[in-house]
């Protein structure tokens, strides 16, 4: 079965601080990785979309890591700021006949506090 | 223009109500997708849509009905809804459905069932 955990669950860190949140997958046949941001009560935003290839990928403050052999990603925020507080989605593209069906994660909830 | 439009952002509707949500892109994706969220819960997909056509339909209930009337505007119509279909609506749209190119999201729409 198709699945993407993500950890935490949720966490709390200080403004200006660094912090990484993890995603493990079993999914079959893998296409692509995307990491979303999304505020409460709004839409994701794309911060990333890695493939088989890519090891790192970066987008400011933000950098995604892809282990493929293990089926894990990462997402490193650097320097964290008060508007960096959201759900971080990992989804995780397969590929079948028809066309790219994506995986959703649980999301972490990052809190930043000043 | 690199947006997906969604509107209302919030309604408010009774029981036996009849309403409908839009939703509406001008990047000539072809693909249009519509998707569920209740609270700290990741995204569920309800209704995809690839050249106006349904082509996927999530065993969503019947009182959802969606229609995907040009290749820019997608709706979903709405009829005797249960409070536990009170949640955030998100569209999205990606250039095709086999690669999902450009996938992006909505703000969604916040309904509210009385």
């Amino acid at each position: 079965k198709n699945q993407v955990e993500q950890s935490p669950q949720s966490l709390i860190i200080l403004e200006g601080k660094n912090c990484t949140l993890q995603c493990n997958y079993t999914v079959s046949p893998f296409s692509n990785l995307r990491w979303y941001k999304q505020d409460t009560g709004r839409g994701p935003v794309s911060l990333t979309i890695m493939t088989f290839s890519e090891n790192t990928k970066s987008n400011g403050r933000y950098t995604a890591t892809l282990d493929a052999d293990t089926k894990q990603s990462s997402l490193h925020i650097t320097a964290s700021q008060l508007s960096d507080s959201a759900s971080y989605i990992c989804v995780v593209s397969a590929r079948d006949n028809y066309g790219q069906n994506f995986v959703f994660g649980p999301g972490t909830r990052l809190s930043v506090l000043p | 223009d690199t947006e997906v439009t969604q509107t209302p952002k919030h309604l408010v509707m009774g029981m036996t109500n009849k309403k409908s949500l839009k939703c509406e892109q001008h990047m000539g994706h072809r693909a249009m997708y519509w998707y569920k969220q209740k609270a700290k819960k990741p995204p569920e997909l309800m209704f995809v849509y690839s050249y106006e056509k349904l082509s996927i339909n999530e065993s969503v209930p019947s009182r959802f009905s969606p229609e995907c009337p040009n290749s820019s505007l997608l709706n979903l119509h709405l009829h005797a809804l249960q409070p536990e279909d009170s949640a955030l609506y998100l569209c999205a749209s990606s250039q095709d459905r086999e690669t999902a190119y450009g996938y992006t999201f909505g703000s969604g729409t916040r309904l509210t069932v009385v």
